[in-house]
């Protein structure tokens, strides 16, 4: 198993332009998420997703889209990229969603660091 | 959403020495999860509690869930080099502490 990939690894973008994350898993996992991490911010929610069609915001979701038509994959896009958004990007996904009291662990891509010009 | 804070925001040892981080919450959790970070890697799951007062060990690294389910803990004997990382605690809907980064001095 590959687990949770992601692409690219690493992107430069202008400022105004889109681009969409890649997020692929292939453990049949119904929850997948996205994160943003910068420095000592931790990691913050962006998007999530419960299942094939069912998606939902997290902490910080503006400027982002996501959609989610299968249940492997769960691209995140960027419509009219900023300075802001300089990151490094993390897709996760776990077995069961988060909000039983035995919600299953997050199994993380290796990121994408985005950087904004 | 259950925010947790996460205390200190870095960490600095000499090998040997013990290490220790907490997760506070203002709201009863129903579980809390443990993840490290490597420089440079991805977070990776650790442990989860579940239970009011749990503890649970994985070989230097002792996890704790408060009594009242509001705060946790984990605790790193004898800290090596390898232990160098930044360690988050997730709360159920999966946000995130802003972590500890422990940094060891060989």
């Amino acid at each position: 198993n590959a687990g949770v990939t992601q692409t690219p690894k690493f992107q430069v973008l202008k400022t105004g332009q889109s681009m969409t994350l890649q997020c692929a898993q292939d453990m049949n996992h119904e929850y997948m998420s996205w994160y943003r991490q910068d420095p000592g911010m931790g990691l913050r929610l962006i998007h999530y997703s419960v299942g094939a069609g069912i998606t939902d915001q997290g902490e910080v979701p503006n400027g982002y889209n996501v959609s989610r038509s299968t249940t492997e994959d769960f691209p995140l896009r960027l419509l009219s990229a900023a300075p802001s958004q300089t990151s490094v990007y993390f897709c996760a996904s776990s077995y069961r969603p988060t909000y039983s009291q035995h919600n299953s662990p997050l199994h993380f891509g290796n990121g994408t660091r985005l950087t904004v010009t | 959403g259950q925010q947790v804070m996460q205390i200190p925001q870095y960490q600095h040892v000499q090998e040997g020495e013990d290490f220790t981080t907490y997760c506070n919450s203002s709201t009863t959790l129903s579980n809390i999860q443990w993840y490290k970070q490597r420089p440079g890697g991805h977070p990776v799951f650790l442990i989860q509690l579940v239970k009011s007062g749990e503890v649970k060990k994985q070989k230097r690294l002792t996890f704790q869930f408060g009594e009242a389910k509001k705060n946790s803990s984990l605790h790193i004997t004898a800290t090596q080099t390898t232990d160098v990382g930044t360690y988050f605690c997730a709360a159920i809907d999966m946000r995130f502490g802003a972590g500890t980064r422990l940094t060891v001095k060989p």
